[in-house]
């Protein structure tokens, strides 16, 4: 069964850092791209970054370019977002998403969720 | 970047009713086009991949079609489980990802 569980949210004030971690399992983590989603409050889904399967193409959303930065941790069945001069405009759940490229540096959809992780800006 | 746009934002239907749903990209995407259901408090579920493939598991009362710059998400007969909200996913533009702005499809 494929799992991904999120972790590392929190209250944070303005300007401060923030690093996020999502375990997965049940697949071969290695072999597949995947991707941060997040929702703020009461709005809809904004795709915030990916990562390909050896980390050959990385993506970022404009409002966060500069700020944030994907990785991973093939070894450790680990994605990572390091959120850096944090906004409040920035508070929202944050999903690991895992896309059904294998092999391949394009991207395609998001098959499996995590649960998402709250993080909340506000001094 | 590309955008897309969902039309309407919000919907009111009837079990048993037949919806559609428009997505439409501000250029051609091919048929890099997805859709999601995403209900009060859980993570989106993929619906239709590729436009027009309905996912595994997926009940065949929904169907997706269009290439290009438009699309359509059509649910045949409404049941009361599928009132939520939908969005849909363009994948052309790799590496960038945009959804529309979501469809809130609720009951009258």
């Amino acid at each position: 069964e494929v799992q991904l569980v999120e972790s590392g949210g929190g209250l944070v004030q303005p300007g401060r850092s923030l690093r996020l971690s999502c375990a997965a399992s049940g697949f071969t983590f290695d072999d597949f791209a995947m991707h941060w989603v997040r929702q703020a409050p009461g709005k809809g889904l904004e795709w915030v970054s990916g990562i390909s399967w050896d980390s050959g193409s990385i993506g970022y959303a404009d409002s966060v370019k500069g700020r944030f930065t994907i990785s991973r941790d093939n070894a450790k069945n680990s994605l990572f977002l390091q959120m850096n001069s944090l906004r409040a405009e920035d508070t929202a759940l944050y999903f690991c998403a895992k896309d059904t490229v294998a092999g391949s540096r394009s991207w395609n959809y998001f098959d499996y969720w995590g649960q998402g992780i709250l993080v909340t800006v506000s001094s | 970047d590309i955008q897309m746009t969902q039309s309407p934002s919000s919907l009111s239907a009837s079990v048993g009713d037949r919806v559609t749903i428009t997505c439409r990209a501000s250029q051609s995407i091919s048929s890099y086009l997805n859709w999601y259901q995403q209900k009060p408090g859980k993570a989106p579920k993929v619906l239709i991949y590729a436009a027009s493939n309905l996912r595994s598991g997926v009940p065949s009362r929904f169907s997706g079609s269009g290439s290009g710059t438009d699309f359509t998400l059509t649910v045949s007969s409404l049941q009361r489980e599928d009132f939520a909200t939908y969005y849909c996913q363009q994948s052309y533009n790799t590496p960038s990802i945009t959804f529309g702005q979501g469809t809130r499809l609720e009951i009258k």
